[in-house]
């Protein structure tokens, strides 16, 4: 079955340090999308970086980037300077190409310490 | 401003008891989702509309129907609803090509009792 694994349930990481968010996924397919999405206390998810398979670069947008190794299928998030404002549950996904499914991983809380 | 909106927010229902969750989204997308969170599981995909009268399941489609007979709206149908179906859903939209990122409603928290 095709799904996503993230590893790490927690993290606790000391403000302004940099962190990074584990994302494997397992699939067959060759053409699929991949996604980071941040869920605050308050609930709301809100889209943080995107990345196609067939995309050469990896993702940047402002203090995050994505860790795209394709031939070991993962795509691990890297938040650069962390803030207090980044403590919330992170999530991977992925869009197949070929069904447009979306698969979500289980996510990873992280907690940003002062 | 651009949004998804969902009604209700919060409901407490019985068991058996149908119900509509709607959906509805501003950005004339033809991608429109739903989604069920629930503690440790993450967001799973219940179904999914790739334009106009088409609809198609997700992992997680039993117990639910759906209907897309405007572009914009997107109901969640819950036609027997049992205590298993107690959960925070999302109704999300995005582009109609993969490379988009999908808006999310606020979220409607369902208890079923």
């Amino acid at each position: 079955a095709q799904k996503i694994t993230q590893t790490q349930p927690g993290m606790f990481v000391q403000e302004k340090e940099a962190v990074t968010l584990d994302c494997t996924y397992d699939t067959s397919d060759q053409s699929y999308g991949l996604f980071w999405y941040k869920q605050p206390s308050s609930g709301e998810m809100i889209f943080l970086i995107y990345q196609g398979s067939y995309d050469e670069q990896n993702a940047t947008e402002g203090r995050y980037s994505l860790n795209f190794q394709k031939a070991r299928k993962s795509a691990n998030l890297v938040i650069s300077a962390s803030q207090l404002g980044d403590s919330a549950m992170y999530f991977c996904a992925m869009r197949y190409y070929r069904d447009d499914k979306i698969i979500f991983g289980k996510g990873t809380r992280l907690h940003i310490l002062p | 401003e651009a949004q998804v909106t969902q009604n209700p927010r919060y409901l407490i229902t019985v068991t058996g008891k149908k119900l509509t969750v709607t959906c509805s989204q501003n950005m004339n997308h033809e991608y429109m989702s739903w989604y069920r969170q629930d503690p440790g599981l993450g967001l799973r995909q219940i179904y999914y509309s790739m334009n106009v009268e088409v609809t198609d399941k997700g992992d997680v489609p039993e117990g639910y129907k759906v209907s897309r007979k405007e572009k914009r709206n997107f109901p969640l149908i819950l036609e027997s609803p049992s205590p298993n179906q107690t959960s925070l859903y999302f109704c999300a939209s995005s582009r109609i090509s993969p490379g988009y990122e999908q808006y999310f409603g606020p979220g409607t928290r369902l208890t079923v009792t």
